[in-house]
């Protein structure tokens, strides 16, 4: 049973515009949301995180979004640049008996056309 | 710079024969973690240490064992490999909330 999902296995957008990855979660226990970059051949790279107490964060050219009523997450790339193509994981936590473990989504694979 | 090593970045073995993965940090972190990553799957995460204590995941079968004998490095053996293990994994560190991740090990099992 999946708890943290991510339906979209790719998205391809064109550089300039804005790109809109999605995420949706299943276990109210989540309290912590983070996104992460994936090159190939590399090993993933945090990118931006937010706490269920906000819901919004914002750094840079990358806003996430989260709506804890609908269990929804969403990662905003404005403007989108070639060099955002990449594999994006979105993955959650709860909190921790002795640490913090991630529960990831299957990544969507963000193509950004020049 | 601070980083997470991992060695070899391409193992092959063959069916059934043991093979050990490894990992290191120089970020001093107490917790590292071991995942397991399928093409196009979610990344699945097999144990973690935090410290000296190791945890391991329910469903993470007895042939993976783990190593840590001091804070910097981690091993990961696999007793018994069989063509389903054939994946990349990956290790990671944290202290708080974020995870870092190494480059990966992609294992071919023939």
């Amino acid at each position: 049973d999946q708890q943290v999902k991510q339906n979209s296995p790719s998205l391809s957008v064109q550089e300039g515009r804005i790109s809109i990855l999605n995420c949706d979660y299943t276990n109210s226990m989540f309290d912590y949301f983070l996104w992460y970059k994936k090159y190939p051949a590399e090993g993933p790279t945090f990118l931006i995180s937010i706490s269920s107490i906000k819901d919004k964060n914002e750094d840079g050219r990358f806003t996430v979004f989260l709506n804890k009523s609908a269990k929804h997450l969403s990662l905003h790339i404005v403007p989108s640049q070639p060099g955002d193509s990449a594999v994006y994981f979105c993955a959650a936590s709860e909190s921790p008996g002795s640490a913090r473990q991630l529960t990831f989504g299957s990544g969507t694979q963000l193509t950004v056309l020049p | 710079d601070a980083m997470v090593i991992q060695n070899p970045r391409y193992q092959v073995t063959q069916f059934g024969k043991p093979v050990t993965l490894s990992c290191s940090q120089t970020l001093n972190h107490n917790v590292m973690y071991w995942y397991q990553q399928k093409s196009s799957q979610a990344p699945k995460l097999l144990f973690h240490y935090y410290d000296k204590d190791f945890n391991n995941e329910a469903d993470t079968p007895d042939n993976f064992q783990s190593r840590r004998p001091n804070t910097s490095f981690c091993f990961l053996d696999i007793r018994s490999p069989g063509l389903g293990d054939a994946a990349m994994y990956l290790c990671a560190t944290s202290r708080g909330n974020e995870q870092f991740f190494g480059p990966g090990t992609r294992l071919t099992v023939l």
